[in-house]
């Protein structure tokens, strides 16, 4: 299972930290998608640290050991939505999910 | 552009079937890893399936496997899910995706189709 918190609140302007942890994770590659009410998932990071084609600068990925975060800087109203973690499960072939995240912004 | 359309979703009894289907268009059907993954209602996203560009590989998760079958057509660049036995817990938004890659195994998801309802209730 990918853990991630359930919710995550900051002012406009602020940075956000969405954390993904596992124990499989430094073992295959992480992507994170971003979904708004009604809406599916958009990719907005894939190998851990790259971003799709259209995903704000002020979205970045990172990762040490176990744990994979999402950094929202500078978080506008618009970022407000859910985000999920996908990686792999200890074969490498079964695809998991985070829970997910929700990012209110306040 | 990238096109993902979901269809044959709607209301089945438990134990019932459905066929969902997702039409594709704007890119190269034949080499891509397809998905499907859902969503219940007001719950996560859970990954149900995938299945590679030569049909070889298909992977299901546990929740579905023996009752759900992933295929491909790459004539009408089309990938379904036949769902049988369907249970309460199988409702939920079934989304169709593409992984953009041309990798050997499925890597990340992009883009995603709009989703379709599938409802299991008596």
């Amino acid at each position: 299972d990918l853990k991630q918190p359930p919710s995550v609140s900051v002012s406009p302007g602020q940075s956000a930290r969405i954390t993904c942890s596992a124990d499989t994770l430094p073992d295959h590659y992480t992507s994170w998608y971003q979904q708004k009410p009604g809406q599916p998932p958009v990719l907005l990071i894939f190998k851990d640290t790259e971003k799709s084609s259209g995903t704000p600068d002020r979205f970045s990925g990172s990762t040490s050991g176990t744990t994979v975060t999402l950094t929202i800087s500078a978080v506008r109203s618009e970022d407000e939505a859910d985000y999920y973690c996908q990686s792999y499960d200890t074969t490498g072939t079964l695809v998991v999910f985070g829970g997910g995240t929700k990012l209110t912004v306040l | 552009q990238v096109q993902l359309v979901e269809s044959g979703g709607g209301l089945v009894a438990p134990g019932g079937s459905l066929r969902l289907s997702c039409a594709t268009s704007g890119f190269n059907f034949d080499d891509h890893y397809m998905a499907w993954v859902r969503q219940a209602p007001g719950r996560g996203l859970e990954w149900v399936s995938y299945i590679s560009g030569s049909s070889l590989t298909k992977y299901y998760a546990e929740s579905v496997k023996g009752r759900f079958t992933i295929s491909r057509d790459d004539v009408h660049k089309t990938v379904h899910l036949e769902m049988n036995s369907l249970r309460v817990e199988d409702t939920a938004i079934y989304y169709c995706a593409r992984d953009p890659t041309l990798g050997s195994y499925l890597n990340w998801l992009d883009p995603w189709g709009q989703g379709v309802l599938v409802t299991v209730s008596s």
